[in-house]
C-alpha cells in the first residue's frame, strides 16, 4: 500500500528553527516534494529530494532517507509569513501525486 | 508572470446549476490536473489529462467532467453542483507526469460556493 503521514499542526516562535517530519510508504518512489500553502491560496513548490541527504535552499532545507521512508523540512529564522500549511507529497508508480494531510504551522511573535 | 491561470478566483453558483471552471497554462506542459481541496484537507485528485488522454480517478463522481480542447486550456464542468461540492478547485501542470524532478505547478485556485 501507500500512505504518507505528517503532524497535523505545530507552533514555533519567530526567529526560531522548526522541523516538520514526514513519513511515507510506497512501492514505487520518484522523489518527495514539499509544498507551502497559505490559507485560501494554491500550494507553491518548495523543494524536491530524490536522493538521500539534505537539500538547502536559503532558509529552507529538506532531508530524505529512502531506507527509512522519512523526510523533513527545516525552516530557519522563522518569520511570521511562514505561518502556513506544509504539504509533503510523492509520485507513485502510476504518476499520481500523493499528498500528506499537511502540517499547519503557526509562527508566534 | 503567472504560468497557470485559473478563472475565476471566486465562483458562486446555485444548487444544481451547471458551472464551468477554467485553467490555462503558458508552460507548454503535457499534463494538466484538477484537484478538489476542502478546508484542512489535502488536495484530492479528480482527473488529469496526459496530452489528450483523459484519466479519471475511480472515486470521482460522474457529476464532474473535464475538457481539454488544446495544450493550453483545460476546463472543469460540474453538471449539477451539490452543497458538498463547495471547495477550492486547483488546476496544476507538469511536464510529463513522471515525477522525476518535476514539481506540479499550481494555479491560484477557484473557490466555489454553492447557494
Amino acid at each position: 500500500g501507500q500512505n504518507i503521514d505528517q503532524p497535523t499542526e505545530m507552533t514555533a516562535t519567530e526567529g526560531a528553527i522548526v522541523q516538520i517530519n514526514c513519513t511515507y510508504q510506497t512501492s514505487g518512489f520518484n522523489g518527495l516534494f514539499w509544498y507551502q500553502q497559505h490559507a485560501g491560496e494554491a500550494p507553491t513548490f518548495l523543494s524536491y529530494n530524490v536522493l538521500d541527504g539534505l537539500e538547502e535552499k536559503g532558509r529552507f532545507s529538506s532531508f530524505l532517507s529512502r531506507s527509512k521512508g522519512y523526510s523533513y523540512l527545516l525552516l530557519k529564522e522563522l518569520q511570521m509569513k511562514d505561518s502556513a500549511s506544509y504539504l509533503c507529497a510523492f509520485y507513485n508508480q502510476g504518476g499520481k501525486l500523493i499528498f500528506g494531510q499537511g502540517t499547519e504551522l503557526s509562527v508566534k511573535p | 508572470d503567472a504560468m497557470v491561470i485559473q478563472n475565476p478566483r471566486y465562483q458562486v453558483t446555485q444548487f444544481g446549476k451547471p458551472v464551468t471552471l477554467s485553467c490555462s497554462q503558458t508552460l507548454n506542459h503535457n499534463v494538466m490536473y484538477w484537484y478538489q481541496q476542502k478546508s484542512s484537507q489535502a488536495p484530492k485528485l479528480l482527473f488529469h489529462y496526459y496530452d489528450k488522454d483523459f484519466n479519471n480517478e475511480a472515486d470521482t463522481p460522474d457529476n464532474f467532467q473535464s475538457r481539454r480542447p488544446n495544450t493550453s486550456f483545460c476546463f472543469l464542468d460540474i453538471r449539477s453542483p451539490g452543497l458538498g461540492d463547495a471547495a477550492m478547485y486547483l488546476c496544476a501542470t507538469s511536464r510529463d507526469g513522471t515525477g522525476l524532478d518535476q514539481p506540479q505547478h499550481f494555479g491560484d485556485g477557484t473557490r466555489l460556493s454553492i447557494l
